[in-house]
């Protein structure tokens, strides 16, 4: 149980193009996911969390129009790069929760996105 | 920013040695959570202890927590090739979504 599937798992495009990662939770009601940022044998860096039905909120840092995320229902979130240059290549995760902080996540495989 | 760090950056064993690595924080917690993640994959959840546990034991997994010393450690025992991955320890910050902060990782390789 408890599986998260991300999609695309690998995008390669041109500067300037927008690109959509989906997040999804396959056999449960996600209350909160997390969108995560990843450089080679680095940690995971939190983007932002998003709620169903509210708007994400960002660390400091991330630029919320360069990251679009929408969370329209309790198993979708998805993560937006709009206007993409070489410098937002990277790995990035999703991870759904349900319930607060005492509960484990549960990650998606990631998509690797190469700008170039 | 990362909640803290993690030591050793990298672990090179055999198979059948057993592998330690350690975690610290720097906040108040209310729990601490293991993970693993493969090479190009998402992470994998091994184990969480909750602020007012010691340790606490999963197969082959032995987690300990000192909040005194706002530290923790993950043992695998008779270490295999399979476990050869990174291993994250995650802090759960107290607040707002209760958001998990990653430490810098172990990369663990176990040679056959």
């Amino acid at each position: 149980g408890a599986v998260v599937s991300q999609h695309p798992s690998r995008v390669i495009c041109k500067s300037g193009t927008s690109v959509k990662i989906e997040c999804r939770s396959l056999d449960f009601q996600a209350t909160t996911m997390f969108w995560y940022r990843q450089f080679p044998k680095q940690s995971l860096m939190l983007m932002a969390t998003s709620n169903e039905g509210s708007k994400a909120t960002y660390e400091q840092g991330v630029e919320k129009d360069k990251f679009l995320i929408n969370h329209a229902s309790l198993t979708l979130s998805t993560l937006t790069v709009t206007s993409a240059h070489p410098e937002d290549s990277s790995f990035y995760i999703c991870s759904a929760r349900t319930g607060w902080g005492n509960q484990p996540q549960h990650f998606g495989d990631g998509t690797r996105l190469s700008i170039l | 920013s990362q909640q803290g760090e993690e030591d050793p950056q990298a672990l090179s064993i055999q198979e059948g040695e057993n592998a330690t690595m350690n975690c610290s924080y720097k906040t108040s917690i209310n729990n601490l959570q293991w993970y693993r993640q493969n090479s190009g994959r998402g992470l994998v959840h091994l184990i969480l202890i909750r602020s007012n546990e010691r340790e606490k034991h999963s197969g082959r997994l032995r987690v300990t927590l000192d909040t005194s010393k706002k530290s923790s450690s993950l043992l695998i025992t008779a270490s295999r090739a399979a476990d050869t991955a990174s291993y994250f320890c995650a802090t759960v910050v107290s607040g707002g979504y209760n958001k998990l902060i990653f430490g810098a990782g172990t990369r663990l390789a176990v040679h056959p």
